[in-house]
């Protein structure tokens, strides 16, 4: 079964809105998650790390005023997508590793699929 | 800097026959992970298969097997007997252990399609 959860799987809405998505771990408690960008036959683009009571790290070129990052207990990591444009839709989706030795995978949600009208 | 390289931007394997799926890899580390992933068209990643930098042995997870040549940095990914239902993307990644963030690092992606 799942061992992340990420929700919503998808999200329609108009120019101007807020989106959050929520990524819990569901089996253990991760001090860090992934947030990640696709675009259409893409690979993964890493925005930011989720680190658990403190700030998210970004990557470079990642606004962070645009993308923000709440990573408030050791289950849960949330984004926010402010005042979403229609080149904010894209394919996000959220990751975390399991603490237990360097050969876990980071475990991925079902990611969302974000379309902004 | 870590690199990944999937030169395949896609691939064609007829049911039932072995694919190899190419990875290559550049890293200063001396101490990282290879994992390969699988991404059907609805979007999950789903974990395939692992290879550590130190492991001496080939891993293997069922139908899936890695070719690691560490002297040639490369991470082949092996499905053996293609099933339609393997059609999918396919990604090669990386994480240093010297990484504390354990970020992976991943290619660009190989689309495989499985011919009835």
């Amino acid at each position: 079964g799942a061992v992340v959860s990420q929700h919503p799987s998808w999200v329609i809405c108009k120019s101007g809105t807020s989106v959050k998505i929520e990524c819990r771990s569901l089996d253990f408690q991760a001090t860090t998650m992934f947030w990640y960008r696709q675009f259409p036959k893409q690979s993964l683009m890493l925005m930011a790390t989720s680190n658990e009571g403190s700030k998210a790290t970004y990557e470079q070129g990642v606004e962070k005023d645009k993308f923000l990052i709440n990573h408030a207990s050791l289950t849960l990591s949330t984004l926010t997508v402010t005042s979403a444009h229609p080149e904010d839709s894209s394919f996000y989706i959220c990751s975390a590793k399991s603490p237990q030795g360097n050969n876990q995978p980071q475990h991925f949600g079902d990611g969302t699929r974000l379309s902004i009208l | 800097a870590q690199k990944i390289t999937q030169t395949q931007p896609g691939m064609f394997v007829q049911e039932k026959e072995a694919v190899t799926l190419d990875c290559t890899y550049d890293t200063s580390d001396q101490s990282y992970g290879l994992f390969w992933y699988k991404q059907p068209s609805s979007g999950e990643m789903i974990f395939l298969i692992y290879q550590g930098s130190y492991d001496e042995q080939n891993a293997t997870e069922g139908r899936y097997s890695l070719n690691f040549q560490k002297a040639r940095k490369s991470a082949n990914l092996v499905i053996s007997a293609s099933q339609l239902g393997d059609s999918a993307m396919y990604f090669c990644a990386m994480r240093s252990f010297n990484n504390a963030g354990n970020m992976l690092t991943f290619g660009g992606g190989t689309r495989l399609m499985v011919k009835p």
